[in-house]
């Protein structure tokens, strides 16, 4: 299995704008998280997905933030509109519920820089 | 998380055993994580101890709980260049559904 995949690896955007950060996660996971990591704030939860159902979005900092999981193989997670504040490291992670031994798999992250 | 504490920085000599320590609140923990983040690059999965275990040893790796201080440890002997990163311990439980909660991160600088 190739992993969790994020697409893209970077990017940059203007204030303004709308972003969509993309996630496939690994093959017959049945959980899939969205994390924001900042220097200030470490690794936050934003939300996660069992079955591809939101399960608690209690993370997602604002109303511009939003995020669908129309299958269980790919998952997205939209600014809009976008401010420079939300620069930071996204990650997407994805286990097998019950299986505590394998804990997550982390995607490589998307790096979000908006100017 | 505010459940699991670490602390935040360690610089340790090349050669010399590494040691980084985590606190959690939660006496219902199951499963107790160390995550391995390098720059550039997401987290990754180093070693994990069932919480019916007081150790666990794996290469240069020793992990060692205290269930009954909820203290969690993770030792590298003879530590090189490349374990310099970023560590995160991380616990989860039944009871909060298996999402794991994750410590502040220990970035640890391994000097020649």
């Amino acid at each position: 299995d190739a992993g969790v995949i994020q697409s893209p690896r970077h990017e940059v955007t203007e204030m303004g704008q709308e972003v969509t950060l993309r996630c496939k996660p690994i093959s017959g996971h049945d959980y899939l998280f969205w994390y924001r990591q900042t220097m200030m704030r470490g690794l936050e939860l934003l939300i996660y997905f069992n079955n591809n159902v939101p399960i608690d979005d209690s993370g997602m900092p604002e109303d511009r933030f939003s995020a669908k999981m129309p299958n269980a193989s790919f998952s997205t997670l939209k600014i809009q509109p976008s401010e420079p504040r939300d620069s930071a490291v996204y990650f997407c992670a994805s286990s097998l519920k019950g299986v505590g031994n394998y804990g997550y798999t982390f995607g490589s992250g998307t790096r979000l820089t908006v100017v | 998380g505010e459940d699991v504490e670490q602390s935040l920085f360690l610089s340790v000599r090349e050669g010399d055993s590494s040691v980084i320590n985590c606190t959690y609140t939660d006496s219902s923990s199951t499963y107790l994580y160390w995550y391995k983040q390098e720059p550039g690059a997401g987290l990754q999965l180093l070693t994990y101890i069932f919480s019916n275990m007081d150790m666990k040893q794996d290469q240069r790796l020793t992990v060692l709980l205290n269930k009954k201080d909820k203290h969690l440890s993770l030792r590298i002997a003879d530590t090189q260049t490349g374990d310099s990163a970023i560590y995160f311990c991380a616990e989860s439980s039944r009871s909060n559904d298996y999402k794991l909660s994750f410590g502040a991160g220990t970035t640890v600088t391994v000097r020649a």
